[in-house]
């Protein structure tokens, strides 16, 4: 695809329920990030994936945040029991992820969650 | 863990102006990369620097990278409209594949 999409666009879920984000990096891109970004601040990192495996997960806040990539494509964050303070946009960014830490990200649109 | 702070964080300017932000992170950064976020928007690479005392032009925005790889300046000359935005800057500290994002710095452009 031309970019990075991310699907739904918009997710209003009740506080204790599941809930997947995915996204589809830009084809080619072995390297997914996820970020978290709330009102006013700079998106937070969450986990990274290297392939299939995720090479960094340091940045989930707890064990309800989960995420996957099984074909080294796509990717789906998992979040169970959610909370009102999950309620942020969730950027997905991809890059080429063979040329070492000096590589641009392409940022997707976001999913906007809000938990209620 | 690694900062990166940035400042100031809203800038008000009448159109024409000249815009300048201001990033310092607490570690030394492998490079640094700009960003831009329109509001609603998601964030667009802009540039990256890498190379201690590093300067990047594009058209009317220039680029800093300091001696010390720890901090990072843009100046917008002459700003428009088109230039309204949040700017955020983000490196990763060194060895490090993960970048970490400043808070940003909103400009808004009065016509």
């Amino acid at each position: 695809g031309a970019g990075v999409s991310q699907t739904p666009s918009n997710k209003v879920t009740e506080k204790g329920k599941y809930v997947e984000l995915r996204c589809d990096p830009i084809s080619g891109h072995t390297a997914l990030y996820w970020y978290r970004q709330s009102l006013g601040q700079g998106p937070e990192f969450l986990i990274y994936f290297q392939g299939t495996g995720a090479a960094d997960d340091s940045g989930l806040p707890n064990d309800r945040f989960f995420a996957v990539r099984p074909e080294g494509s796509v990717s789906t964050l998992k979040i169970q029991r959610t909370e009102r303070g999950d309620s942020a946009v969730y950027l997905c960014a991809s890059s080429l992820g063979n040329t070492g830490p000096v590589e641009t990200q392409y940022f997707g649109p976001g999913t906007r969650l809000l938990v209620l | 863990g690694q900062q990166v702070m940035q400042i100031p964080q809203y800038q008000h300017v009448q159109e024409g102006e000249d815009f300048t932000t201001y990033c310092n992170s607490s570690t030394t950064l492998s490079n640094i990369q700009w960003y831009k976020q329109r509001p609603g928007g998601h964030p667009v690479f802009l540039i990256q620097l890498v190379k201690s005392g590093e300067v990047k032009k594009q058209k009317r925005l220039t680029f800093q990278f300091g001696e010390a790889k720890k901090n990072s300046s843009l100046h917008i000359t002459a700003t428009q409209t088109t230039d309204v935005g949040t700017y955020f800057c983000a490196g990763p500290p060194g060895g490090s594949y993960i970048p970490t994002f400043g808070r940003g710095t909103s400009l808004i452009v009065h016509p």
